[in-house]
């Protein structure tokens, strides 16, 4: 059963160290999403990658976010420093873009809880 | 990207049937209805998708008028498992901006 793996599960961390969160998508996969979620601003979009490039980051606080795909089985979403109000979950997504019509099938991974303290 | 609107929440008693109506009145050409569930503690699972008239598989069944501009997803004979969080999400792959609305907390009661 192909099913998108996140890493750490959880996460527990001080204001000002780095975390970094990894993301394997499906296999065969072309698409990724790095959303986050709070109880406060519900499920929030923050990169998009479409064949490993960062298409729209545009949700991302870009002074501390970044996210990369090393390669297609690999994305990282990081945060440094870490802040209080970072603490979320973390959820990384995958697609297949097949066309113009490609329906909006995404596969979510079970996040990454983050707690900022 | 079409913005979706659902309701906050619903309540509903075991065996009964639930009705949730998204409405997205801009919806464009190439855009899909797509329903999720989630649980607490986890992430949102796939429902069931359709672009027109009606879908059906082994969960629920979407019903999509053929102006599009709103869809209802129908939940039969609900159970208490079946209490969730249901997301709308209407658009498609190639949007940059893939958002999900506030989602419809359904709590199913014995």
């Amino acid at each position: 059963d192909a099913r998108v793996t996140q890493t750490p599960r959880h996460k527990v961390t001080e204001m000002g160290q780095e975390v970094t969160m990894r993301c394997q998508p499906i296999l065969g996969h072309n698409t990724v999403f790095w959303y986050r979620q709070t109880m406060m601003q519900g499920l929030e979009l923050l990169a998009y990658f479409r064949n490993r490039a960062p298409l729209d980051d545009s949700g991302m606080p870009k002074d501390r976010f970044s996210a990369e795909m090393p390669d297609a089985t690999l994305a990282t979403l990081k945060i440094q420093p870490s802040e209080p109000r970072d603490s979320a979950v973390y959820f990384c997504a995958s697609g297949l873009v097949q066309g113009a019509y490609s329906g909006n099938t995404i596969y979510f991974g079970e996040g990454s809880w983050l707690t900022v303290v | 990207l079409a913005k979706t609107t659902q309701p906050i929440s619903m309540d509903s008693y075991e065996g009964q049937e639930v009705n949730i109506t998204c409405s997205h009145n801009n919806i464009a050409t190439n855009d899909y209805i797509t329903w999720y569930q989630q649980f607490p503690s986890q992430g949102p699972r796939f429902i069931i998708q359709g672009y027109k008239t009606k879908v059906t598989n082994e969960v629920a069944s979407l019903f999509i008028p053929a102006d599009r501009k709103s869809s209802t997803l129908s939940l039969p004979r609900v159970s208490l498992s079946d209490t969730a969080v249901y997301y709308c999400l209407v658009g498609d792959l190639n949007d940059y901006k893939l958002s999900f609305g506030a989602g419809t907390t359904v709590t199913v009661r014995a």
